[in-house]
């Protein structure tokens, strides 16, 4: 079956090191979104990327970074300059540009000790 | 970034009774999506609708597209225990190809025994 992958499903980190968190899918998919949620609150948009080698910052950059590769992959690191990184991520896939429903993967959660 | 204003936040009901819920926005979308997320999980998608005053059932659920395109209904008839969650409402308007999400803050629905 077609999807998206996220691992790892829970990570701890210290204080002040670097995290990547991963995010694959086979659904051949252009467009890939990082998310970052927090309780009570909606989704925001960390950075997307709409092709290969490319890839623009959302909403709440600041302190992360990303990279794509290859089309199926689009991890997300988390970097130390991030004040405030305890939170659930979410990676999500769009079709094609003209689509407007996103795919989601089932999150990875992040703990900072 | 945008988001929406999403209500109720959070609502308490029983086994068999129905729900209603509701995004809106200060700008207007072409495109409404209705995700639920169950605990841990990512989101999933209910529904989406296309055009202004359209009405989209997917079994128990039925949603609107408001004639003003600035605001989206969700109803949920007959509620059982598997629909306890967090449902988001999404929005979106073309920009030449690159369509963005805005996303409500969500409804937590929690079912009382």
């Amino acid at each position: 079956d077609g999807g998206i992958t996220q691992s790892p499903k829970y990570l701890f980190r210290k204080e002040g090191q670097n995290v990547t968190l991963s995010c694959e899918q086979n659904l051949n998919h252009d467009a890939m979104y990082w998310y970052r949620q927090d309780p009570g609150q909606g989704l925001r948009l960390i950075y997307y990327s709409q092709i290969v080698n490319d890839f623009q910052k959302g909403d709440i950059a600041e302190g992360y970074s990303v990279s794509r590769e290859k089309k199926e992959s689009f991890p997300l690191t988390v970097t130390s300059a991030q004040k405030n990184p305890t939170a659930f991520y979410l990676c999500a896939s769009r079709e094609s540009p003209g689509a407007n429903v996103l795919t989601f993967g089932a999150g990875s959660r992040l703990t900072v000790l | 970034g945008q988001q929406l204003n999403q209500s109720p936040q959070s609502m308490f009901i029983q086994e068999g009774e129905d729900v209603s819920m509701n995004c809106t926005s200060s700008s207007i979308f072409n495109t409404w999506l209705w995700y639920k997320q169950d605990p841990g999980e990512g989101p999933v998608l209910l529904i989406a609708l296309y055009k202004a005053g359209e009405l989209t059932s997917n079994g128990r659920l039925t949603a609107q597209f408001g004639i003003t395109r600035k605001d989206s209904f969700l109803n949920i008839s007959a509620s059982i225990p598997s629909d306890v969650g967090i449902y988001f409402c999404a929005g979106a308007i073309s920009n030449f190809g690159n369509e963005k999400l805005t996303f409500g803050t969500g409804t937590r629905l929690t079912i009382i025994p």
